[in-house]
């Protein structure tokens, strides 16, 4: 049992360029989410999932976009990276009713 | 407005004291859920506590209590018996449960452990 697993690590991006940050569980969680961590800004959430094929957008969803085709994954996409993005992403799953979110280990992008 | 606020940017502890980390929330949601979460310097986020609104007990986890004053719409975390492992930022977070489900986190709270 994984948990949630989160890839790449660590990325270098250029203005413009476009990625996708990976995400997947193997907890069979409804429930997954994508947050940015800034310094002294918390974790703001950008995108959420309550299940495959159905998306929202958080409180940052601006230069995001997001698709859930099955349960485990849940990838998220830059379209036209910016160096507003550069940040700390983390990926989150919880089942439905559940207290407990469980967290990826994080993604650290940076955007020159 | 803010959803959570954590107004201790920084605190320091002395090992094996006590400490208590600040929270407060907004919201008019009668039914919600309160979360503390722990980053040591690894990155990685650690669970440590939940107290549901209607939760008529305060929530305890080993050495974690979570001091919850409704009126107040406060929700202080403190830890028991500090030790150096628990040098880490620690963040407040909320969830509205008939609103939505979205979690809304504080800016959080660096704590220092002292030998």
């Amino acid at each position: 049992n994984a948990g949630v697993t989160q890839t790449p690590k660590f990325q270098v991006l250029k203005t413009g360029q476009s990625m996708t940050l990976q995400c997947a569980q193997d907890m069979n969680h409804e429930y997954m989410s994508w947050y940015r961590q800034d310094p002294g800004m918390g974790l703001r959430l950008i995108h959420y999932s309550v299940g495959a094929g159905i998306t929202d957008q958080g409180e940052v969803p601006n230069g995001y976009n997001v698709s859930r085709s099955t349960t485990e994954d849940f990838p998220l996409r830059l379209l036209s990276a910016a160096p507003s993005q550069t940040s700390v992403y983390f990926c989150a799953s919880r089942r439905p009713g559940g207290n407990e979110q469980f967290f990826g280990p994080g993604t650290r992008l940076t955007v020159l | 407005a803010q959803k959570i606020t954590q107004t201790q940017p920084g605190m320091f502890v002395q090992e094996k004291e006590a400490v208590t980390l600040d929270c407060t929330y907004d919201t008019s949601d009668p039914s919600y859920g309160l979360f503390w979460y722990k980053q040591p310097s690894s990155g990685e986020m650690i669970f440590l506590i939940y107290q549901g609104s209607y939760d008529q007990q305060n929530a305890t986890e080993g050495r974690y209590s979570l001091n919850f004053q409704k009126a107040r719409k406060s929700a202080n975390l403190v830890i028991s018996a500090s030790q150096l492992g628990d040098s880490a930022m620690y963040f407040c977070a909320m969830r509205e449960i008939d609103t939505g489900n979205q979690f809304y986190f504080g800016t959080g709270t660096s704590l220092t452990v002292i030998p």
